[in-house]
């Protein structure tokens, strides 16, 4: 089984500051690695996965994430903010037994204000 | 391409009742998977079904059951419901199931009183 650490429930920013959302996974086998925002309202959007290979995934809307093996993290970071990043975003893992099963974990807030 | 699409957006239903809510896949995605999100639970998988057949499951009860038709959409039915069942129910479709892109729908609002 795997499980899924936001370590952050609200992250409170200023526009144009960079930012840094973190997860930290646990499982015991290979896993793959996924963050996604949802709006307002809305369904989950995907910024962004790691399925193998270079360990520094970019996504959109300027996210990317670094996939950290020895300290099982894959944190996400954006150098510049807007207003309009304000949304939840959630780390998910699967493993590559069950891959279409996401673990998602609870959720960072990000709020960013002017 | 249309995106996924879910009916109802909003339901109100009272405990002790069932439902049944619909997932509109993006056309050509054969594998539908189904989360529901609460406030105080997050988002948990329910199932998975991929080709008509029920391919992963989550934690829980049986009162919770979907299935997939020849055309790819989907229905989740939970019966007897509970309080507890208040939840976002989200739907999300990809082309061939495991690691690739999940679509996800708006989900649909139940409210169990």
């Amino acid at each position: 089984a795997q499980s899924v650490t936001q370590l952050d429930s609200q992250v409170p920013v200023f526009e144009e500051a960079p930012v840094e959302l973190r997860c930290n996974y646990s499982s015991s086998v290979s896993v793959y690695l996924f963050w996604y925002v949802q709006y307002p309202n809305q369904g989950l959007q995907l910024l962004l996965k790691y399925l193998s290979g270079s360990t520094l995934v970019k996504g959109i809307n300027g996210f990317e994430a670094e996939f950290n093996k020895s300290q099982t993290s894959f944190h996400l970071r954006k150098p510049s903010v807007h207003i309009s990043d304000t949304a939840e975003y959630f780390c998910a893992v699967s493993s590559t037994g069950t891959a279409s099963k996401l673990t998602f974990g609870t959720g960072t807030r990000l709020q960013v204000t002017l | 391409k249309a995106g996924v699409t879910q009916t109802p957006r909003y339901l109100i239903k009272t405990r002790g009742q069932q439902v049944t809510l619909s997932c509109s896949p993006i056309s050509g995605h054969r594998s539908v998977s189904w989360y529901q999100q609460t406030p105080g639970q997050g988002l948990q998988f329910l199932f998975e079904y991929f080709s008509e057949t029920q391919r992963n499951k989550g934690n829980f009860p049986g009162r919770f059951s979907g299935r997939q038709f020849s055309n790819s959409r989907s229905e989740m039915n939970v019966s007897t419901l509970e309080l507890g069942d208040s939840a976002l129910y989200l739907c999300a479709s990809s082309s061939a199931g495991g690691p690739y892109e999940q679509y996800f729908g708006p989900g649909t609002r139940l409210t169990v009183t």
